[in-house]
């Protein structure tokens, strides 16, 4: 079955830029989507359609794109965007949804 | 303003099927572009993308749950149903149901804008 692939972990200072990676085969033909899930709580939209950003998300999280990566920019990451976070898209042939294994980003 | 809450049973047996009710405010299955679906995560584990139904009907499951899996939406009463067949103590998890945008024919798997709190099922004998 389809997988994407993300990294366990990423770890940065306060104030530091954060990129989580996700990459699957089928990513440039289809839209990729960004969720951060703090502890005990239901995951929420940060990005959308690859890099747009749902009104309320800060500006410091941006989403792009580069052949079959796609990767979550967090710039001057700030402790309260201590969570995981979750890419999802379509499989290979666009008929079914997939997750990443998820990325646990910690503020040193 | 869009609100989602899942509701049915916290403890399932092994073999039985689980029936889980998605009640939804602030739109309508009826308005194009609109979709709602079914997220699960096990406690301590990854999202699990299950299933997900639009507007008109169209209906797309995972493939590795698809032969356990049946979405249905009852449009007058803003209810989504999933119900998930012959469970396993594996099938522990939290269940989330959440709105979805339709974004074209090129790209008919969405996203989840809106979610409900999700629901603790857990499958023991």
């Amino acid at each position: 079955s389809y997988e994407l692939t993300q990294p366990p972990s990423v770890s940065v200072s306060p104030g530091q830029t954060a990129r989580i990676t996700c990459s699957g085969d089928a990513l440039p033909k289809y839209y990729t989507y960004w969720y951060q899930q703090r502890p005990g709580q239901a995951p929420v939209l940060v990005i959308y359609k690859d890099s747009e950003r749902p009104s309320g998300i800060p500006e410091r999280f941006s989403g792009s794109s580069s052949g079959t990566s796609v990767t979550l920019t967090i710039c001057g990451v700030q402790a309260e965007d201590e969570a995981d976070y979750y890419c999802q898209s379509a499989d290979s042939s666009g008929t079914y949804g997939v997750f990443g294994g998820g990325t646990k980003l910690t503020v040193l | 303003q869009i609100t989602l809450k899942e509701s049915g049973p916290t403890l399932v047996k092994p073999t039985q099927t689980l029936t889980l009710t998605c009640t939804f405010s602030g739109f309508s299955l009826s308005t194009r572009a609109v979709g709602v679906g079914w997220i699960r995560q096990p406690p301590g584990k990854a999202l699990e993308w299950l299933a997900l139904i639009y507007w008109d009907d169209d209906k797309r499951y995972s493939p590795s749950l698809k032969s356990r899996l049946t979405i249905t939406k009852y449009t007058s009463k803003n209810q989504v149903v999933l119900t998930m067949a012959n469970m396993d103590p594996m099938d522990t998890a939290t269940y989330f149901c959440a709105h979805s945008n339709y974004y074209g024919v090129g790209n008919q798997i969405g996203d989840f804008d809106y979610w409900g709190q999700g629901t603790l099922v857990t499958v023991s004998s």
